[in-house]
């Protein structure tokens, strides 16, 4: 079955740094790709979102890379703010076996003043 | 009321209680999911429905069930509660199955 495994449980940057955020995933017939920020005390909120077809996306701040041949995707922060300090979550679905989605464990990203 | 709506916020519970989360989105979703969160294991999936009228399991439904009587709401419940379901319990909708996923605020459940 689908596994999605994040690369690091914690990351902590440097306030004004960019951030990056990486996942892998296992079935090759994945084909979107979502990320979503968990704030303290909250649920988790979309961010930006990705299909097979694109290697690339990018909205305010944020750009979602997908390298389909290693099965890998990425989430890149610009201008990392405290704001920004959250729980990120990627998430991997697929239109096969009952249009499931696997949610990896996630990385807390801690952003220094 | 616009998204999805979560009660109560947070519940303390006895153990062989019966409890029922509810949950309501008004967003005319056709997929809702009922997730449990714990520290160190992420999101995972109890039980999900794909339409109104059907439901199906997910990685952890012994314990809880769901019924989808109408589109808006989709309610969790423990028969008999123990205190390994003490957990945050998130629901979501999406217009579609794997489509994005939108989230309520969660409600965090204690069974002692």
């Amino acid at each position: 079955g689908e596994s999605v495994g994040l690369h690091l449980p914690t990351l902590s940057v440097q306030e004004g740094d960019n951030s990056i955020i990486n996942c892998a995933y296992s079935n090759s017939a994945s084909d979107y790709f979502i990320w979503y920020k968990q704030e303290s005390g909250k649920g988790p909120q979309f961010i930006i979102d990705i299909r097979s077809n694109m290697d690339k996306r990018q909205g305010q701040r944020v750009t979602v890379l997908l390298n389909k041949t290693v099965k890998h995707l990425s989430l890149q922060i610009a201008a990392t703010q405290p704001g920004d300090s959250a729980v990120y979550f990627c998430a991997v679905a697929g239109h096969t076996g009952g249009f499931k989605t696997i949610f990896g464990a996630g990385t807390r990203l801690f952003v220094k003043a | 009321i616009a998204g999805i709506t979560q009660a109560p916020t947070s519940q303390i519970l006895a153990a062989g209680r019966r409890m029922t989360l509810r949950c309501t989105q008004d967003m005319r979703h056709n997929a809702m999911y009922w997730y449990r969160q714990d520290l160190g294991l992420g999101l995972r999936l109890i039980h999900y429905s794909n339409t109104a009228g059907t439901t199906g399991k997910g990685e952890v439904p012994d314990g809880y069930s769901v019924s989808r009587a109408n589109t808006d709401d989709f309610p969790l419940t423990l028969a008999s509660a123990v205190p390994s379901q003490t957990s945050v319990y998130f629901c979501a909708s999406s217009e579609q199955g794997a489509d994005t996923q939108y989230f309520g605020p969660g409600t965090r459940l204690t069974v002692l």
